[in-house]
């Protein structure tokens, strides 16, 4: 299966800063299909970006997913303070399993 | 609106089994894949089944393989998860959730319900 792999694991930022959020995979994501989910505490996961670059409806433009094959990322530009949360991606290319990271977590500096 | 509600969870013994099932309104049930994605309190998120849009192919982690099984009522609008042979590290909070943009990425996600494996 594919593994993925998110870093840093922890990110400490500041409200209004721009926060780069990394996922790389053990192999090429078929179809680039890569999605991104926040998950703030208490609640269920929320789905931000599919298809490496797709943003989900509703969800504001500060929030751009880019990247192809093993290497992608999600930048979160001008932090709110409803976005510190944590962050996961997931694969959904390969059929044996489709895989999340491990997370990233966005935390107040 | 989407809404997505489970049920079912609960206190299991090692060994038992369980059915959890997840309650579907607000869109046409047979026209999106959907999955199951489990959470242990406190850590990360672990995929652990999907069925396809017409319902012919199912995924699964290897964790689980050969021991739950996914399955959906489609005059029900309801999906369900076949959970035999249970384990302590299955202990979780089960979600149920659509896909709606591209596969099998999750789209919309129910609360959850929590599944206890324990003697």
């Amino acid at each position: 299966e594919i593994v993925l792999t998110q870093s840093p694991g922890t990110l400490s930022l500041s409200p209004g800063e721009t926060a780069t959020l990394s996922c790389r995979a053990s192999q090429s994501v078929s179809s680039n299909y890569l999605a991104w989910y926040q998950q703030r505490p208490g609640q269920a996961p929320r789905l931000l970006i599919f298809a490496a670059t797709g943003r989900a409806i509703g969800i504001p433009d500060r929030f751009r997913g880019s990247g192809s094959g093993t290497d992608f990322t999600l930048t979160i530009s001008g932090l709110e303070p409803e976005d510190f949360a944590v962050y996961y991606c997931q694969q959904y290319g390969d059929s044996r399993g489709f895989t999340f990271g491990p997370g990233t977590k966005v935390d107040i500096k | 609106e989407v809404q997505l509600l489970e049920s079912g969870g609960g206190l299991v013994q090692p060994g038992g089994s369980l059915r959890v099932s997840c309650v579907a309104s607000g869109f046409n049930f047979g026209s999106y894949a959907m999955s199951w994605v489990r959470q242990v309190p406190g850590k990360g998120l672990e995929w652990v089944s999907s069925l396809s849009e017409s319902g012919y192919s199912t995924f699964y982690a290897a964790s689980v393989k050969g021991r739950f099984t996914m399955s959906r009522d489609s005059s029900k609008n309801t999906l369900y998860l076949y959970m035999n042979s249970l384990r302590a590290d299955d202990t979780a909070v089960y979600y149920c959730a659509i896909s709606g943009y591209s596969a099998y990425e999750c789209a919309y996600w129910g609360q959850g319900t929590l599944v206890t494996v324990s003697s």
